[in-house]
């Protein structure tokens, strides 16, 4: 069965310091990759997805992700983060004809002013 | 245009007790889902829905039931809640199923006690 690992539970750090969030899923074949954001009180919303073509994607609010189908690796990076970046980030994979999405636990991100 | 719309927002069940979580989408979506989040767990498909009157089971069905009669309206059936049932419920809709972007309802915490 499909699986979605994100390393770090939580991670801190204070503004205008780089961002990397890890996700690795473990299919083999066709996979479709998307990263999910909870802001405090908020809906989850879409920050970006790949489905093919360039493995660079880039999302909303500067935010961008990498897929690196060797490592079965799609990181999440922003350059600069801002307090307002504050929240709950998900990585989910979608493979072959499935017709479910596989989230990952989750990365509490905080920022410090 | 509310989107995905949740009731209620909270709820403390005592066990035993049954309740229906209803969920709304006024997107004309033909796919709908219901996922429980458990802390440093993610999300878990409970159920999912292709159409009116088709349903499916997800990763962790038992204890719950759904009904899809309508386009819109796809609630959620807990009966004899058990404290396992605790957690925060999204439900969320799409288009389609696999690259379409998943839209997402505000939650309703459960707590059974």
């Amino acid at each position: 069965a499909q699986s979605v690992s994100q390393h770090n539970h939580h991670v801190i750090l204070s503004e205008a310091a780089s961002l990397e969030l890890g996700c690795n899923y473990s299919y083999g074949g066709t996979v479709n990759l998307f990263w999910y954001v909870q802001y405090p009180g908020q809906h989850l919303q879409l920050l970006l997805k790949y489905f093919s073509g360039d493995p660079l994607v880039k999302g909303i609010k500067g935010f961008e992700a990498e897929f690196i189908k060797s490592k079965f690796s799609f990181n999440l990076r922003k350059p600069s983060v801002q307090w307002s970046d504050t929240a709950e980030y998900f990585c989910a994979a979608l493979s072959g004809s499935a017709r479910q999405l596989t989230f990952g636990s989750g990365t509490q991100l905080t920022v410090l002013p | 245009n509310a989107g995905v719309t949740q009731t209620p927002k909270f709820r403390i069940l005592k066990i035993g007790q049954s309740m229906t979580l209803q969920c709304t989408q006024d997107m004309n979506h033909n796919y709908m889902y219901w996922y429980r989040q458990d802390p440093g767990m993610g999300l878990k498909l409970i159920y999912y829905s292709v159409g009116a009157g088709i349903t499916d089971k997800g990763e962790v069905p038992n204890g719950y039931n759904v009904s899809r009669s309508t386009t819109e309206d796809f609630p959620l059936r807990l009966e004899l809640a058990a404290p396992s049932q605790t957690s925060v419920y999204f439900c969320a809709s799409s288009y389609g199923a696999g690259v379409y972007e998943q839209y997402f309802g505000p939650g309703t915490r459960l707590t059974v006690t």
